[in-house]
This record gives C-alpha cells, sequence and structure tokens, in this order.
C-alpha cells in the first residue's frame, strides 16, 4: 500500500523567506513519481514540481525546489523568497507506475506573513 | 499545455434528485480519468478510474450505484451522484490521463451542495 504523511498542518512564513514543508511517504514499488501541487481557495489544483523515483538530481521549478532523500523516504518541498500569493494548501502525492492513481498526503496551509 | 475542464463548476440540488458532473480533456486523449472527492480541509480521495469504454474501478468503500461513472468516449467521463443527500456535499476533481504522454492533468472541480 502507498502512504504519503505531512505532518506539518499549518505553517506561516515571513514573505521573502525561504519555507520548508515536509512530506515523507512509503511504498514498496521501486518506480514511482513524486509531485507537490498547490491548491488555493478556488479549488484547483495547481502542479509545481516532480520528482522520479530514478532521478539523482533534486527537480528544481524556480522558486521551488524538491528535496528529495530516497533512503530517507522524504520529498520536501522549499519554497524560496515567499511571496503573499504563496498563501494556500500544498499537497505531495505520489504515483506509482502500477497503480497510476495519485495518492494525497493530509495538506499543509502555508500562510505568508506581510 | 493540456487542458482539462469540468461542468459544472458549482451545483446545488436538493435531496434526493441527482446530479450529473462532466469531465472533459480538451486538447488530448484520454483513455484513463479519475474521479476524486475532497471534503472541507481534507485530502484528496480516489473515488473511482473510469476507463473509456469499459466499466469503472470503484475504490473499496465507494457505492457504486450512487455514483454513476461513464466514460464513453476517449474525451469525456461522467460522474452523476444519484439521490443525492446532503453527506455528499464535497469537491469532486477528476484528472485525465493523456494516451500518449501518460500525463495527467486535474480538472478545476466541482463544489456539489446538496440542500
Amino acid at each position: 500500500a502507498q502512504k504519503i504523511t505531512q505532518t506539518q498542518p499549518g505553517m506561516f512564513v515571513q514573505e521573502k523567506e525561504a519555507v520548508t514543508l515536509d512530506c515523507t511517504y512509503d511504498t514498496s514499488d521501486q518506480s514511482y513519481g513524486l509531485f507537490w501541487y498547490k491548491q488555493p481557495s478556488s479549488g484547483e489544483m495547481i502542479f509545481l514540481i516532480y520528482q522520479g523515483s530514478y532521478d539523482e538530481q533534486n527537480a528544481t521549478e524556480g522558486r521551488y525546489s524538491l528535496n528529495f532523500q530516497k533512503a530517507r523516504k522524504s520529498a520536501n518541498l522549499v519554497i524560496s523568497a515567499s511571496q503573499l500569493g504563496d498563501s494556500a494548501m500544498y499537497f505531495c502525492a505520489m504515483r506509482t507506475n502500477t497503480g497510476n492513481q495519485f495518492y494525497f498526503g493530509t495538506g499543509t496551509s502555508l500562510t505568508v506573513i506581510p | 499545455g493540456a487542458v482539462v475542464s469540468q461542468h459544472p463548476s458549482w451545483v446545488i440540488c436538493k435531496s434526493g434528485t441527482s446530479v450529473k458532473i462532466e469531465c472533459r480533456s480538451l486538447d488530448f486523449q484520454a483513455t484513463t480519468m479519475f474521479w476524486y472527492r475532497q471534503f472541507p480541509k481534507q485530502s484528496l480521495m480516489l473515488m473511482a478510474t473510469s476507463n473509456e469504454g469499459s466499466k469503472a474501478t470503484y475504490e473499496q468503500g465507494v457505492e457504486k450505484d450512487k455514483f454513476l461513472i461513464n466514460h464513453a468516449s476517449l474525451t469525456l467521463s461522467t460522474l452523476t451522484v444519484t439521490s443525492a443527500h446532503p453527506e455528499d456535499s464535497s469537491f469532486y476533481i477528476c484528472s485525465a490521463r493523456d494516451v500518449n504522454s501518460y500525463e495527467q492533468y486535474f480538472g478545476p472541480g466541482t463544489r456539489l451542495t446538496v440542500t
């Protein structure tokens, strides 16, 4: 069975500072993908970043980077230079190559303080 | 980029009635679509996997007679909530898997309120 754990229900960060959102996962599959999505109050799921299980380098997308530690089964999201528009729910998700559906964590609510 | 639409974006219906939600892939074909449900302040939970031309696969605990799924074409899947009750009020999100790239894209979601 696949499991995603996000232990931070809520986080606060000062504008322009960096913040790390934690995510750990559990799977017996060897091939899988890890995703982070942002969900603002409108509800849409906005794709942020992807890391494949065989990727040796950490993924980066603009102000987003993924700190992938495979041995520890963690895939933390780092947001640099936080902006007020970053305030939203953030979900870590995993997709295996066998099932193809997403497994989501419980989410972290991020609030950026001016 | 690939776009998935959902219609309606929000709907209010009376208890006991049925409501249909559409999920369309606008610029790609999708043999597989997924339906998720999200209650307020909770995570997305997979309800069912919709396969074009065949019966949907439902997750444990999801009533297939209540949540009817039809995937009649490569660009459209529908979810019908039959005999809706207030506890069915939720945010329903679909995702569609591109038949060529296998990438998945989420729709914007449908907010259902049953009164």
